[in-house]
């Protein structure tokens, strides 16, 4: 079945480093790839996504490109604030619509 | 953009009792719903999916008497938990599909609520 693999953390940075979490993807056919936030106590808002391969997707600063040859959909961020501390979860989404989610990676970024 | 929101936002309740969760599509008309249960500092794990006007399609594992799952309308499902137990605290998050044709809605993709905090005494 279709599953997300992702770095696992937490990830604790200072602000303006820069930040990558890795996720890698096994899927039949060509899913659509997301990135999506939680901020603590909230529900998961959408951050970028991408439908097909070498699509980028992207959204405050933050980047991930749909890599089909390395099945990967890895999000980067040249600079983050404190504003970016939150869990991302990696995500595809197969025919049906239906979501699998990575496991989720806590960052920390402090001032 | 489309928004999705669920009510109540915390319950608090005692073990045996039922509670109901709502979840609503406030700016457009919502074909699919599903129900997520996402334990404290874990991923969401799909409970069910649910078409407007049909049953809910449980995964594996899901208790399908357990959680009741109604999609009666094209803007409302509700997610009940039978007889609760303190086994089932937890978060559980709705997202909804759109029906698509409408600025800022897309049909592959899903709009998630605020989600709901049961804590079962």
């Amino acid at each position: 079945g279709d599953s997300v693999t992702q770095m696992e953390g937490p990830v604790t940075l200072s602000e303006e480093a820069f930040l990558t979490i890795n996720c890698t993807y096994t899927a039949t056919g060509y899913p659509s790839l997301f990135w999506y936030v939680q901020y603590p106590g909230e529900g998961l808002q959408l951050l970028l996504k991408a439908t097909k391969a070498d699509d980028k997707g992207s959204n405050k600063g933050f980047e991930a490109t749909y890599r089909k040859e390395t099945t990967s959909f890895h999000l980067e961020k040249g600079s983050v604030q404190v504003s970016d501390s939150a869990v991302y979860f990696c995500a595809l989404s197969d025919p049906d619509y239906k979501l699998s989610f990575g496991a989720g990676t806590t960052v920390t970024v402090r001032a | 953009g489309a928004v999705v929101s669920q009510h109540p936002s915390r319950v608090i309740c005692k073990s045996g009792t039922s509670v109901k969760i709502e979840c609503r599509s406030l700016d457009f008309q919502a074909t699919t719903m599903f129900w997520y249960r996402q334990f404290p500092k874990q991923s969401l794990m799909l409970m069910a999916t649910s078409n407007e006007g049909s049953k809910a399609t449980y995964e594996q594992g899901v208790e399908k008497d357990k959680f009741l799952i109604n999609h009666a309308s094209l803007t409302l499902s509700t997610l009940t938990v039978t007889s609760a137990h303190p086994e089932d605290s937890s978060f559980y998050i709705c997202s909804a599909r759109g029906l698509g044709g409408r600025a800022g809605v897309s049909y592959n993709e899903q709009f998630f609520g605020p989600g709901t905090r049961l804590t079962v005494l």
